[in-house]
């Protein structure tokens, strides 16, 4: 049972425009969201959170959507470089610190030149 | 400051043997994690350590599983009698309990194969 999915196993974006990744969830429990970065043979590295109590988080090029209602996120880059490729994940938790995330299966993002 | 660290990076092990990961997580964070990814897939929750509290083990898929973790420093995972479906990267992540988010803090993997 796919609690987090990303449906869209690649993307690929030219340099300078926007990059968007979606994510869908289930599961009604889960109300704080984070997005990961992950290049080959490292350990994903956080990029971006909201909570549900917001419908919009923005840090620099990087926008995370909430639509609680459609149970649906999207994580929108502006404007993507080529050190943006990577392989993006969603993951959810309920809220409070210290709880485990559950992980969609990424979406590899490359960003040509 | 050092990050969350695992070793060793890569393991080959024989269908059968028994293998233990270990995981250095940052100085002071209160929580830790274990999670392993399957190729092509996302990451899978193990087990969650979080102080002195029981663990939550929910996620762990089999008895063969076991992890420990030493007060709030380096923890170990244990699996015994390794199978070819454990191959996986398994991922430690920690993170500073209370800290008002989920935010953790992944150390670089161990990547095992069972021949």
């Amino acid at each position: 049972d796919q609690q987090v999915k990303q449906n869209s196993p690649s993307l690929s974006v030219q340099e300078g425009r926007i990059s968007i990744l979606n994510c869908d969830y289930t599961n009604s429990m889960f109300d704080y969201f984070l997005w990961y970065k992950k290049y080959p043979a490292e350990g994903p590295t956080f990029l971006i959170s909201i909570s549900s109590i917001k419908d919009k988080n923005e840090d620099g090029r990087f926008t995370v959507f909430l639509n609680k209602s459609a149970k649906h996120l999207s994580l929108h880059i502006v404007p993507s470089q080529p050190g943006d490729s990577a392989v993006y994940f969603c993951a959810a938790s309920p809220m409070g610190g210290g709880n485990k995330l559950t992980f969609g299966t990424g979406t590899q993002l490359k960003v040509e030149l | 400051g050092a990050g969350v660290s695992q070793s060793p990076s890569n393991k080959v092990t024989e269908k059968g043997k028994d293998v233990e990961l270990r995981c250095d997580p940052i100085s002071g964070h209160t929580a830790l994690y274990w999670y392993r990814q399957r190729l092509g897939q996302g990451l899978e929750f193990l087990i969650y350590f979080q102080g002195n509290s029981a663990p939550d083990k929910s996620g762990l898929p089999s008895d063969r599983f076991s992890a420990e973790r030493t007060g709030e420093s380096v923890s170990t995972l244990t699996i015994q009698r390794t199978q070819q479906e454990d191959s996986a990267v398994y991922l430690c992540a920690s993170s500073l309990w209370g800290s008002g988010t989920n935010e953790q803090f992944f150390g670089p993997g161990t990547r095992l194969t069972v021949l």
